[in-house]
């Protein structure tokens, strides 16, 4: 079975400060790997996927198949990346259905 | 367009009392899903579909029933309510899953459900 883990519930920086989310996944096979995002009071939303391998709002993510890894990263936060994130896992044959992470509540200070 | 719309926003129930949460997409996808969200644990898938007429369990689909007789709706019953199945409840749709492009899950705003 596969499972997603983000060793961190709380996270804060300060603004302008690098930030790095850690999701380390267990799956045998070929994963797709996601991050989502929930600000206050709206719904949960794609981040990125590791599959177009882009960047945006500043924050990328590599996976890293050897350390099973899949870290979410922005050289400078901002006060509006201050939101939860979640990482999560989708078998290449499962269609959408998602495997999650716990979430990362990202705070980031003037 | 309003993409993926829940019903309704909150709900407060009596232990024991059945209800029904509603789920509606526009947008033509094959697959829709219901999770729910607990502090500390994440989305945890209930039940998905991949299709009008198929139906299938999750991770914790104990006390909760669904159906899909259309592509648009995915509505999640609750049989008997009680007070472990208070939780925030998300749905979700997306198009059959595509190698290239990765497939992105369109999520509702959720419905927040207290049972006493």
């Amino acid at each position: 079975a596969q499972r997603v883990t983000q060793p961190e519930k709380l996270l804060s920086v300060f603004k302008g400060a690098p930030v790095e989310l850690k999701c380390n996944y267990s799956y045998s096979g070929s994963p797709e790997l996601f991050w989502y995002v929930q600000y206050s009071r709206q719904r949960l939303q794609l981040l990125l996927r590791h599959i177009s391998r882009e960047s945006i709002k500043g924050f990328t993510a590599d996976l890293n198949k050897g350390e099973t890894s899949f870290h979410l990263k922005k050289p400078f936060a901002q006060e509006e990346d201050s939101a939860m994130y979640y990482c999560a896992l989708s078998r290449e044959t499962s269609g959408s259905r998602l495997t999650f992470g716990e979430g990362t509540q990202l705070t980031v200070n003037p | 367009n309003a993409g993926v719309t829940q019903t309704p926003k909150f709900q407060v129930l009596k232990t024991g009392q059945s209800m029904t949460l509603q789920c509606a997409q526009d947008m033509n996808h094959e697959y829709m899903s219901w999770y729910r969200q607990d502090p500390g644990m994440g989305l945890r898938l209930i039940h998905y579909s991949v299709g009008a007429g198929i139906t299938d369990q999750g991770e914790v689909p104990n006390g909760y029933n669904v159906s899909r007789s259309t592509t648009e709706d995915f509505p999640l019953r609750l049989l008997s309510a009680a007070p472990s199945q208070t939780s925030v409840y998300f749905c979700a749709s997306s198009y059959r899953q595509n190698f290239d492009a990765g497939t992105e899950a369109f999520f509702g705003q959720g419905t927040r459900l207290t049972v006493v």
